[in-house]
């Protein structure tokens, strides 16, 4: 696609109830960031894969939260028995390689997620 | 303490003034990066830095790889440059500061 797409674009959970949000990062690009923004915060890392790798989950704050990336392409995180402070922005980011240099990160327009 | 510091936290001016928001750090990083977003949550990528200085228009970004520390500076300011200014760091996981909301008045 064109830029990173992440569905849905708005999601309302009741407390309690498991979601799913996805992020289909630039076709080819290996590197994909998730990322937490609470209102009037900046984004807060959540984790990091490479290809399929899930290098770095550290910023996951619960065993509630849950990222995978299968096939290296689509990611998809879960959150389980969602939690009022879950609500928040939740972004997702792609990039070409690995290597930092020369690379541009491009953004998703985040999913808002409201926990009731 | 934050890895990544920003200052200032708000940031009021008027049309045409020259602005400057600085970002510290205090990791080791391989690119810093300087991120726009507007209001509804879209981030657009405006510089991704290793070192020196990189110029796109009216914005400037500048970074101290020593000092640990980078500036994004806009000149001639406009009304339309009102946004959250955000710095973030590649390390290689991307810690971003909190933001400098940017106010331009006509």
């Amino acid at each position: 696609g064109a830029g990173v797409s992440q569905s849905p674009r708005y999601k309302v959970a009741k407390r309690g109830q498991d979601v799913a949000l996805r992020c289909d990062p630039i076709s080819g690009h290996v590197s994909l960031f998730w990322y937490q923004q609470a209102l009037g915060q900046g984004p807060e890392f959540l984790t990091y894969f490479q290809n399929e790798a899930q290098l770095d989950k550290s910023g996951l704050p619960s065993d509630r939260f849950f990222a995978e990336r299968p096939e290296g392409s689509v990611s998809t995180l879960k959150i389980q028995r969602t939690q009022q402070e879950d609500s928040a922005v939740y972004l997702c980011a792609s990039s070409r390689s690995y290597r930092a240099t020369n690379e541009k990160l491009f953004f998703g327009s985040g999913t808002q997620l409201s926990v009731l | 303490k934050n890895e990544v510091e920003q200052s200032p936290q708000n940031l009021t001016a008027q049309e045409g003034e020259f602005i400057t928001i600085n970002c510290s750090y205090s990791v080791g990083i391989s690119a810093l990066h300087w991120l726009q977003q507007h209001p509804g949550g879209g981030i657009v990528s405006l510089f991704m830095l290793s070192s020196g200085k990189k110029k796109h228009g009216r914005l400037i970004a500048t970074i101290n790889i020593q000092e640990k520390h980078s500036s994004l500076h806009i000149t001639a300011s406009h009304p339309r440059d009102s946004a959250v200014y955000i710095c973030a760091v590649r390390s290689p996981r991307l810690t971003f500061g909190e933001g400098t909301q940017l106010t331009v008045n006509p």
